[in-house]
């Protein structure tokens, strides 16, 4: 079947715009998790959804960011007033469920340049 | 706190040879799962495979095995009889109890030259 999908692949913005980066998982898949990949951190977890309600933002870096999801499957990563570290790979990953030995299978990513 | 050490950075070999890709772990929990991902140049991270802390069984899946010893806190990875396409990114990463989301290492970047 179908993998997690997101578009766009590649994001160009001016620093101050904002920016929406979607993500379409795995049919059937309840859970759903954002990841940033940047030079100088890695690979970090920005937040994650069970169904509709994202139970853990603690990873989310400022309050420019916010995500929603909306009928249990698509979600939006939005980042407001773009600045230039905010620069990087945005991943989405998907699992059936949000239990921790569920397995992540991942999307191709975002890459966002903020000038 | 949780945290994934992946002490090479980088890592060259030539083609056929063997390779061991390290991974520790730090973690309080005594429930906890394992897992090895593979980041090819496209970029998309690739799932490998998924350990439990009570499941210390070594693993062998065709040309990959990985050892998992809860004494050291080691979960390692060993490519046999390397081949181009194993170039990439290998990410080793930590979920525990109560928590969700991957805490990842840094990465091995493994090149296999011809």
């Amino acid at each position: 079947g179908a993998g997690v999908s997101q578009s766009p692949s590649n994001k160009v913005t001016e620093k101050g715009k904002d920016v929406e980066l979607r993500c379409d998982p795995i049919s059937g898949h309840t859970a759903l998790y954002w990841y940033r990949q940047s030079l100088g951190q890695g690979l970090e977890f920005l937040i994650y959804f069970q169904g509709n309600s994202a139970p853990d933002k603690s990873g989310l870096p400022s309050d420019r960011f916010s995500a929603e999801r909306t009928g249990g499957s698509v979600s939006t990563l939005t980042i407001q007033r773009t600045q230039q570290e905010d620069s990087a790979v945005y991943l989405c990953a998907s699992s059936p469920s949000s239990r921790n030995q569920e397995t992540q299978y991942f999307g191709p990513g975002t890459r966002l340049l903020v000038l | 706190a949780q945290k994934v050490t992946q002490a090479q950075t980088e890592i060259s070999v030539v083609e056929k040879e063997d390779v061991t890709l390290d991974c520790v772990y730090e973690t309080r929990d005594t429930t906890y799962y394992l897992f090895w991902y593979k980041q090819p140049p496209s970029g998309e991270l690739v799932f490998l495979i998924r350990r439990n802390s009570f499941d210390e069984q070594n693993e062998i899946s065709g040309r990959y095995s990985w050892n998992f010893q809860k004494s050291t806190s080691s979960f390692n990875f060993t490519i046999t009889a390397s081949q181009v396409v194993d170039s990439a990114v290998y990410f080793c990463a930590l979920t525990r109890t109560g928590a969700n989301n991957l805490f990842f290492g840094t990465g091995t970047r493994l090149t296999v030259i011809p």
